[in-house]
């Protein structure tokens, strides 16, 4: 049982160039999330999928596209990758929808020159 | 949206001492509050959650209490080990997909 399983771990992108974060779980959840982390500003939501089929936007999606592929997976695509992307990139799942705990994958180090 | 914040940024404090790390959201529709710990280049884990129909919630050394009407909510640590060392986050849900997070404290429990 690996929970949230992310890949790559690491990424160095030249700007304009393109790149899928892949993302998958076991856990049978329904709802999965794409945040990234920046140093001081704690984790925003980028893209969210409710449930199989859905998706919706969250704090900060542009320059950002995702699509639920299955109930186990979850990708991110940046299209053209700017320097201001660079971030460390969670993944999450839980359960349901609404009040219920994340469960976070190992992170994706991405920095774009 | 909703806004949290988080206080204080850092805090450091002896082994065995107390800590406790403060956070204020905005939305009064909040109603799922997790707190997660994220030690160095690792994945953030939740600790303790509390709904907003319970006033304080604990799990050994952790507590949770909520306060509703001032829209604060804290974490507390009683009898710090130095493997309390970390980042914490602070979370508010509306009861939708809006997970907000604190900025995050970083705790460091000298031994």
């Amino acid at each position: 049982n690996a929970g949230v399983t992310q890949t790559p771990k690491f990424q160095v992108l030249k700007t304009g160039q393109s790149m899928t974060l892949q993302c998958a779980q076991d856990m049978n959840h329904n709802s999965m999330y794409w945040y990234r982390q920046d140093p001081g500003m704690g984790l925003r939501l980028i893209y969210y999928s409710a449930s199989e089929g859905t998706t919706d936007k969250g704090e900060v999606p542009n320059g950002y596209n995702v699509s639920r592929l299955n109930k186990r997976e979850f990708s991110l695509r940046l299209e053209s990758a700017a320097p201001s992307q660079t971030s460390v990139y969670f993944c999450a799942s839980s359960l349901a929808s609404y009040n219920q705990p994340q469960h976070f994958g190992d992170g994706t180090r991405l920095s774009i020159l | 949206g909703e806004n949290v914040e988080q206080h204080p940024s850092t805090l450091s404090v002896q082994e065995g001492d107390s800590a406790v790390i403060k956070c204020t959201y905005s939305d009064s529709a909040s109603n799922y509050f997790p707190w997660y710990k994220q030690e160095l280049g690792k994945r953030p884990q939740l600790i303790i959650d509390i709904r907003s129909n319970v006033g304080e919630k604990k799990d050994q050394r952790i507590a949770v209490t909520l306060n509703k009407t001032a829209k604060h909510f804290s974490l507390h640590i009683t009898e710090t080990q130095p493997e309390d060392s970390a980042v914490y986050f602070c979370a508010a849900n509306r009861g939708n997909n809006d997970m907000r997070f604190g900025a995050g404290t970083r705790l460091t429990v000298k031994p």
